[in-house]
């Protein structure tokens, strides 16, 4: 069955200390790996796709890199407005599936100033 | 371009009562899916709607059902409420193997 796990649970940063969440995964065939950002009690806003292993992405201070098993959102020099959870969710290749996203359980991020 | 759009925001039942959610999908996406996300389960996913067509469900009971218009907006429906069934429940919309984008999302509280 597919599996996706997030950690660490929960990070608390400085302002400008850099860190890496981990995304592992198991999946029957990976379609593509995606992350999200959620704020509190709003749905989750759309970050990177990625689709083979060595791929990266980058946006701001965020980037996203993808080996064969896991994947890492690297946080640099993070500001208290990156406070947020991040998702992970990956998408199987079968062919009627990509409608169909397993998500991690989340880390939630605070960075303080 | 307008994003995905859920309605209502808010909603508050009874147990035992039923309920329909709408979903609106980004203008030319075809798929829609429904993800359920409380705390303690995080989001798991319910089912996915391509053209009016139910293409996966995920492990829900069937108190818990969906249709697709023609138009591709979406409504899903849950019968005999349970104190369970309170979870923001999110609809997202895609476009073949592009990224999925979810609107805010269906605070429901069941009491």
């Amino acid at each position: 069955e597919d599996q996706v796990t997030q950690s660490p649970e929960a990070l608390r940063l400085q302002e400008g200390e850099s860190s890496s969440l981990n995304c592992s995964y198991t999946v029957s065939g990976l379609r593509g790996l995606f992350w999200y950002r959620q704020d509190p009690g709003k749905g989750p806003e759309f970050l990177f796709t990625l689709y083979s292993a060595g791929e990266e992405k980058e946006k701001e201070r965020l980037k996203a890199t993808l080996t064969k098993k896991e994947s890492f959102l690297h946080i640099t020099a993070p500001k208290p407005e990156d406070s947020a959870t991040y998702l992970c969710a990956v998408q199987a290749s079968f062919a009627d599936s990509w409608g169909k996203l397993q998500f991690g359980a989340g880390t939630q991020v605070v960075v303080t100033p | 371009k307008a994003g995905v759009t859920q309605t209502p925001r808010y909603l508050i039942k009874t147990r035992g009562q039923q309920v329909t959610l709408s979903c609106s999908p980004i203008s030319g996406h075809r798929s829609v899916s429904w993800y359920q996300q409380t705390p303690g389960q995080g989001l798991q996913f319910l089912f996915e709607y391509f053209s009016e067509t139910q293409r996966n469900k995920g492990n829900f009971p069937g108190r818990f059902s969906g249709r697709q218009f023609s138009n591709s907006r979406s409504e899903m429906n849950v019968s005999t409420l349970e104190l369970g069934d309170s979870a923001l429940y999110l609809c997202a919309s895609s476009h073949k193997t592009n990224e999925a984008f979810f609107g805010q999302g269906t605070r429901l509280t069941v009491v």
